[in-house]
């Protein structure tokens, strides 16, 4: 079975460009994640998707960062205006469902690294 | 958000049992305990996920006492490809649904 694909793999940009990462979740996979990594730190949830619905975006910081996932597949995340301190790397996740009675085994992609300069 | 606290850093050498404990004070009754592995430049991958007791896969086991406020993730006979960051995963639960919490992980490196 095919993973979750990710693109581009890097991107270098300025600081107050934008960006845009796209992910390809696992077919079927009805909830799809998008965590931020910075170096040394585990992965942050910045939103999270059950098909084409916002579950939870409390860490995304909408002022600069927005994400949407039309027809509840594919799934693109935008960064404007990029800051120095989005510098990361950029994972995309999926799971089957995201029922709290049993949470599924989550999917990753390989990630984007963003370098902000 | 439900916080993990994991040791930053291991040491083992190849053929050692390695024990990782996570402690997670403020679990949730209906929360799941879910361990991952990452090695550089990949995105996470599971190991192991338990609810109470004892779980058992072909990898690792993980223990879990009682009071649920940590966890044991337990890797027999390490070899040098286990070489990598662990991290102790539990979650909120909001809508219905399930939103997982990431600590920031044990780095463990194992020595020939």
């Amino acid at each position: 079975e095919a993973g979750v694909a990710q693109s581009p793999r890097y991107k270098i940009i300025e600081k107050r460009q934008s960006v845009a990462f796209w992910c390809n979740p696992i077919s079927g996979h009805a909830t799809l994640y998008w965590y931020q990594q910075i170096l040394g730190q585990g992965p942050k949830l910045l939103i999270q998707f059950q098909n084409n619905g916002v579950v939870d975006d409390s860490q995304l910081p909408k002022d600069r960062f927005s994400a949407e996932r039309l027809k509840g597949v594919d799934s693109t995340l935008k960064i404007q205006p990029a800051k120095l301190e989005d510098s990361a790397v950029y994972l995309c996740a999926s799971s089957l469902s995201s029922n709290y009675a049993a949470p599924y085994e989550q999917y990753f992609g390989p990630g984007t690294r963003l370098t902000v300069t | 958000l439900a916080k993990t606290t994991q040791p930053i850093s291991m040491d083992s050498y190849e053929g050692q049992e390695v024990n990782i404990t996570c402690s997670h004070n403020n679990i949730a009754t209906n929360d799941y305990i879910t361990w991952y592995q990452q090695f550089p430049s990949q995105g996470p991958r599971f190991i192991i996920q338990g609810y109470k007791t004892k779980v058992t896969n072909e990898v690792a086991s993980l223990f879990i006492p009682a009071d649920r406020k940590s966890s044991t993730l337990s890797l027999p006979r390490v070899s040098l490809s286990d070489t990598a960051v662990y991290y102790c995963l539990v979650g909120e639960p909001s809508g219905g649904s399930y939103i997982p919490t990431f600590g920031r992980g044990t780095s463990l490196i194992v020595h020939p």
